[in-house]
């Protein structure tokens, strides 16, 4: 049972446009999000992240929205560059447990085509 | 200054053999954790240790894995007679504090034949 689930496998997008990434979770436990990416043979590099008391993070490029009542958050890469194509990664964490594991989704695979 | 380091970065083993993967984690990170990535997947969690403390071995997924961390700082992940279901790449990461920002090595790939 998937608890952080990104639908879409790839994204393509023109270089300069804008970049809409996006993740559902459905453990209400979850809370604080965060974004990595990912190249070829090498290890995920955080990008962003966002705790669950608000709904909005921007650093720089990229902005993470959070909608907690729809259990969903989406990455924002405005504008997009080539070097951005790689696989993205949206994870949880739920602090309450005491772990502190990142779930992760699968990963949404984007091209910025210049 | 330096990341989290993993070694090897590559692993072949004959099915049945054991091995053994390290990780250094960032100087002065108290939060390591073990990751499997198969393909096409994102990460999934093995373990976590705080200092040498293991707090979380819940995602192993078998007692043929085996993690250690005996001084709080470089860690060793073992699997004992290695499956092909095995191969996979295996992430560390390391934290400051308790969890959040993770920060992960580049993996080490293991193909079990």
């Amino acid at each position: 049972d998937q608890q952080v689930k990104q639908n879409s496998p790839s994204l393509s997008v023109q270089e300069g446009r804008i970049s809409i990434l996006n993740c559902d979770y459905t453990n209400s436990m979850f809370d604080y999000f965060l974004w990595y990416k990912k190249y070829p043979a090498e290890g995920p590099t955080f990008l962003i992240s966002i705790s669950s008391i608000k709904d909005k993070n921007e650093d720089g490029r990229f902005t993470v929205f959070l909608n907690k009542s729809a259990k969903h958050l989406s990455l924002h890469i405005v504008p997009s560059q080539p070097g951005d194509s790689a696989v993205y990664f949206c994870a949880a964490i739920s602090n309450g447990a005491g772990s502190y594991q990142l779930t992760f989704g699968k990963g949404t695979k984007l091209s910025v085509i210049p | 200054g330096a990341g989290v380091s993993q070694s090897p970065r590559y692993k072949v083993a004959k099915r049945g053999q054991d091995v053994a993967l390290r990780c250094d984690p960032i100087s002065g990170h108290v939060s390591l954790f073990w990751y499997q990535q198969a393909l096409g997947q994102g990460p999934e969690f093995l373990t976590y240790f705080q200092n040498e403390a293991q707090l979380d071995k819940s995602g192993l997924p078998s007692d043929r894995f085996f993690a250690e961390r005996p001084e709080g700082s470089v860690s060793t992940l073992k699997i004992q007679r290695t499956q092909q279901e095995d191969s996979a790449v295996y992430l560390c990461a390391s934290s400051p504090g308790q969890g959040n920002i993770q920060y992960f090595g580049a993996g080490t790939r293991l193909s079990v034949l």
